[in-house]
């Protein structure tokens, strides 16, 4: 089947402690995107990438760091330097032309 | 600044009736916009598109319907069904920003009731 896979669905961490974010996709899309959501809020887009070994920051990049090394994979490291860490975290991706798709997110606490 | 707006938190309509779910947004370099629907604990999922140069999209007992001197655009589900129950989101782009830069709503609530 093809889809988005986020991993893990729920994730604790100590704070100051880095976490990392996986976000695997088979659908053969160029784009891939991370979106934070908050309770109440909308969808915030965190870093977006077009094409392996490129991507750009988003609205919200403070204490987010990502890589694109392979296209079917676009993880997000949230650091120690993001101030408010907790929230659920959703990755997105497309092609060139349609509309994103999503994965089914991680909820990342901090301890 | 909230470019695109949801007014409404929560909607609540009875089984087999209407659901109508509004947007507004601000910025007119927006020409493009997505509904998604979501569930507790999953993503989004995308429903139905339009773009500027049209007034109108329809699949199935989703329509989109866009008013661009408003800057306003609806999503009509009929006849609506408890599988419906999810929280909607309208989500708009500009060319000039490509399918890359959404800017969301906050989101609507919709409860059908059976």
């Amino acid at each position: 089947d093809g889809g988005i896979t986020q991993s893990p669905k729920y994730l604790f961490r100590k704070e100051g402690q880095n976490v990392t974010l996986s976000c695997e996709q088979n659908l053969n899309h160029d784009a891939m995107y991370w979106y934070r959501q908050d309770p109440g809020q909308g969808l915030r887009l965190i870093y977006y990438s077009q094409i392996v070994n490129d991507f750009q920051k988003g609205d919200i990049a403070e204490g987010y760091s990502v890589s694109r090394e392979k296209k079917e994979s676009f993880p997000l490291t949230v650091t120690s330097a993001q101030k408010n860490p907790t929230a659920f975290y959703l990755c997105a991706s497309s092609t060139r032309s349609g509309p994103q798709h999503f994965g089914d997110g991680t909820r990342l606490s901090i301890l | 600044d909230q470019q695109v707006k949801q007014n409404s938190p929560s909607l609540s309509v009875q089984e087999g009736r209407i659901s109508i779910l509004n947007c507004d947004y601000t910025n007119s370099m927006f020409d493009y916009f997505l509904w998604y629907k979501k569930y507790p604990a999953e993503g989004p999922t995308f429903l139905i598109s339009i773009s500027s140069i049209k007034d109108k999209n329809e699949d199935g007992r989703f329509t989109v319907f866009l008013n661009k001197s408003a800057k306003h655009l609806s999503l009509h589900i009929v006849p609506s069904q408890p599988g419906d129950s999810a929280v909607y989101f309208c989500a708009a782009s500009a060319a000039n920003f490509g399918n890359e830069k959404l800017t969301f709503g906050t989101g609507t609530r919709l409860t059908i009731i059976p």
